[in-house]
């Protein structure tokens, strides 16, 4: 069965950083399209990046060189580094897996998502 | 890159037929054939319901469908029942290699 599950979200200060992680199981992430997707308390979604299978990385204009997506074959999990956080990254952050390897893929398997508050 | 525009709401009576709109631009939604639809219930995960414009991922009721004209797409839910109140988002790969999502739906059934 396919799983998600996000972790290390919380409060941080304006300025600082947090790395969130997507543990998955039932796949192998390094096989797959890997993005994450975050929403703001009664906002819609915003995509934040993608990863694919071979390695090339995509970011959304509002995070790039603030946020890094990675990930660790051997644990099988899916990072994201965020730096410099401000208010507005304030979010409940989803990771998500390709529907297929493509670059256009949509993602049909979401987490329940982890929540990031950046607030002094 | 700007949100794809949809309307805020959409409402209809258990049996009718809704429709909701995705407007983006030439550089997304008019550029591929790559427009998937996304239903989220309150505090849940979304779930795919639409892919490649038409798709239906297996499970997915085949009350739901979709379609594109030049920027516009659209998702239509026919025979409406009471679990498909939710919000609907539609995304767009963009000539970028990013996503764009739209601004969300709420849809009602009266």
């Amino acid at each position: 069965e396919v799983q998600l599950v996000e972790s290390g979200g919380g409060l941080v200060q304006p300025g600082g950083s947090l790395r969130l992680s997507c543990a998955a199981s039932g796949f192998i992430v390094s096989n797959n399209y890997m993005s994450w997707v975050r929403q703001a308390p009664g906002k819609g979604l915003e995509w934040v990046s993608v990863i694919y299978s071979g390695g090339n990385i995509y970011y959304a204009d509002s995070v790039k060189g603030r946020f890094t997506t990675s990930r660790d074959n051997a644990k099988n999990t899916l990072y994201l580094q965020m730096n410099s956080l401000r208010g507005e990254d304030t979010a409940v952050y989803y990771c998500a897996r390709g529907l297929y390897s493509g670059s256009a893929t949509p993602f049909d398997y979401w987490g329940q998502g982890t929540l990031v508050t950046v607030s002094s | 890159q700007s949100a794809l525009t949809q309307p805020a709401s959409v409402s209809g009576s258990p049996g009718q037929s809704i429709t909701i709109s995705c407007t983006g631009t030439s550089s997304d939604v008019g550029a591929y054939n790559f427009v998937s639809w996304y239903q989220q219930h309150p505090g849940k995960a979304p779930q795919l319901m639409i892919y490649e414009v038409t798709n239906r991922p297996s499970g997915v009721p085949d009350r739901f469908s979709g379609s594109k004209s030049g920027n516009t797409a659209s998702l239509t839910i026919s025979g409406l029942q009471a679990e498909d109140e939710a919000d609907y988002y539609c995304s767009s790969y963009t000539s970028s290699s990013t996503r764009v999502f739209g601004t969300g739906t709420k849809v009602t059934v009266l």
